[in-house]
């Protein structure tokens, strides 16, 4: 079984300020972990993903997450915040042995103020 | 790139009715599909992973016989609210797998049923 815990439904940060999104899991086998951006009646876009390679991962509009086996998390950050950032943004997990179907987080709405 | 198509992007229709939303992946073949509902300021819930050419897996509670799922080819599956009511009003997400590690989403159906 497998299950993700974003921590922290509102994050509201100044522009210009760091982002850390919290994202906890829990997964029976290694874990594939990602993080989508969902903007209001959109769909989902992946940010970035983890798939047993490097701990830190990059990915797209300046967002990173590191993989903590021995925390068990998979939290995203962004050293500076801008105002297209705000959106809503989810974790997810998936098994490697049926990957492709996650289970998401509940999401974190973040807020960027000017 | 990955691109993922819904159709249409938004629906009302009366109790009663069936509604069909297609799910298209534009430029790339994918056996698999998978199906979400997303209600307003929630995370995604999965509802079936549909299987080109076999028949789709529902997750539990989800009911076969409402929400119908037909993936007829590797760039198509649909979706069909059979009967539709009120309640099955929501957000409607596809997802297509292209390889091991990732699913691109198509960019959601607004379903309202009066």
């Amino acid at each position: 079984a497998q299950s993700v815990t974003q921590l922290g439904s509102h994050v509201s940060v100044s522009e210009g300020a760091l982002v850390l999104l919290r994202c906890n899991y829990s997964s029976s086998v290694p874990p594939y972990l990602f993080w989508y951006v969902q903007y209001p009646n959109q769909g989902l876009q992946l940010l970035l993903k983890y798939t047993s390679a490097a701990t830190l991962v990059k990915g797209i509009n300046g967002f990173e997450a590191e993989f903590k086996k021995s925390e068990t998390s998979f939290h995203l950050t962004k050293p500076s915040a801008h105002m297209r950032d705000a959106a809503e943004y989810f974790c997810a997990v998936s098994e490697g042995t049926n990957a492709g179907k996650s289970t998401f987080g509940d999401g974190t709405t973040l807020t960027v103020k000017p | 790139g990955a691109v993922v198509s819904q159709h249409p992007s938004w629906v009302i229709c009366k109790s009663g009715t069936s509604v069909k939303i297609e799910c298209r992946s534009l430029d790339f073949q994918a056996t698999t599909m998978f199906w979400y509902r997303q209600f307003p300021k929630q995370s995604l819930m999965l509802m079936a992973t549909s299987n080109e050419g076999s028949k789709a897996t529902y997750e539990q509670g989800v009911e076969k016989d409402k929400f119908l799922i037909n993936h007829a080819s590797l760039t198509l599956s649909t979706l069909t609210v059979t009967s539709a009511h009120p309640e099955d009003s929501s957000f409607y997400i596809c997802s297509a797998r292209k390889d091991r590690y990732e699913q691109y989403f198509g960019p959601g159906t607004r379903l309202t049923v009066t």
